[in-house]
């Protein structure tokens, strides 16, 4: 079974602090992929980044980052010099058999 | 270019009504997904359609049911509604049914009373 566990429920940081949200997945499949959307307060799931599970290469987009590593099966983000516009709740999701399969989710406060 | 798109943006229903949701899928879009989202809770999986067919099903009854249409617009169906179906319900458009990011729409807020 496929299983995605985000462990931190609520996150506070102050603007300009670094801050990393952990995700621990679970498959038995070989092949799948890993993803992390962003839910601001509107509600719209916004994608941010997506990994295959045979690319363990890390990934840097302007202040976020994700660390890949497949012996912990963790998928974990941060955000660089956190700035108030990026509170929302992060979720990650891992896609096996054309499925998502999405954690409960990390809600994140970035205080000004 | 147009994201994707729910209606209606809330509603509200008695117990053992049913109600149908809509969803048009991002332009170039041929997949369309449908999420059930608790409060607090990560998105639950409920169908994927593509062709006009339901392709993929998460661990939901029967009472949920959906169509796609031959413009990808898609509809979700829920019978005999429960307390517990309260939630929000979102739609992802995608270009396949492959692992390809999904695009959400805004969602429709149900409440069932």
């Amino acid at each position: 079974a496929q299983k995605v566990t985000q462990a931190q429920t609520e996150i506070s940081v102050v603007e300009k602090e670094d801050v990393t949200l952990d995700c621990v997945y679970e498959t038995r499949d070989t092949t799948y992929y890993l993803f992390w959307y962003k839910q601001p307060p509107s509600g719209e799931l916004v994608f941010l980044i997506r990994r295959n599970s045979f690319d363990e290469q890390n990934e840097i987009s302007g202040r976020y980052s994700w660390n890949f590593q497949k012996s912990t099966s963790s998928f974990n983000f941060t955000i660089t010099a956190s700035q108030v516009v990026d509170s929302a709740v992060y979720f990650c999701a891992v896609n096996t058999g054309n499925q998502f399969y999405f954690g409960t989710g990390t809600s994140l406060t970035v205080i000004p | 270019d147009a994201g994707v798109t729910q209606s209606p943006t809330h509603l509200i229903k008695t117990r053992g009504q049913q109600v149908t949701l809509r969803c048009s899928p991002k332009s170039g879009h041929d997949t369309v997904s449908w999420y059930q989202q608790a409060l607090g809770q990560g998105p639950q999986f409920i169908f994927q359609y593509y062709e006009e067919e339901e392709r993929q099903r998460g661990n939901f009854p029967d009472r949920f049911s959906g169509h796609q249409f031959p413009n990808y617009s898609s509809e979700l169906n829920v019978n005999a509604l429960l307390l517990g179906d309260s939630a929000l319900y979102l739609c992802a458009s995608s270009g396949g049914t492959g692992p390809y990011e999904q695009y959400f729409g805004p969602g429709t807020r149900l409440t069932v009373t």
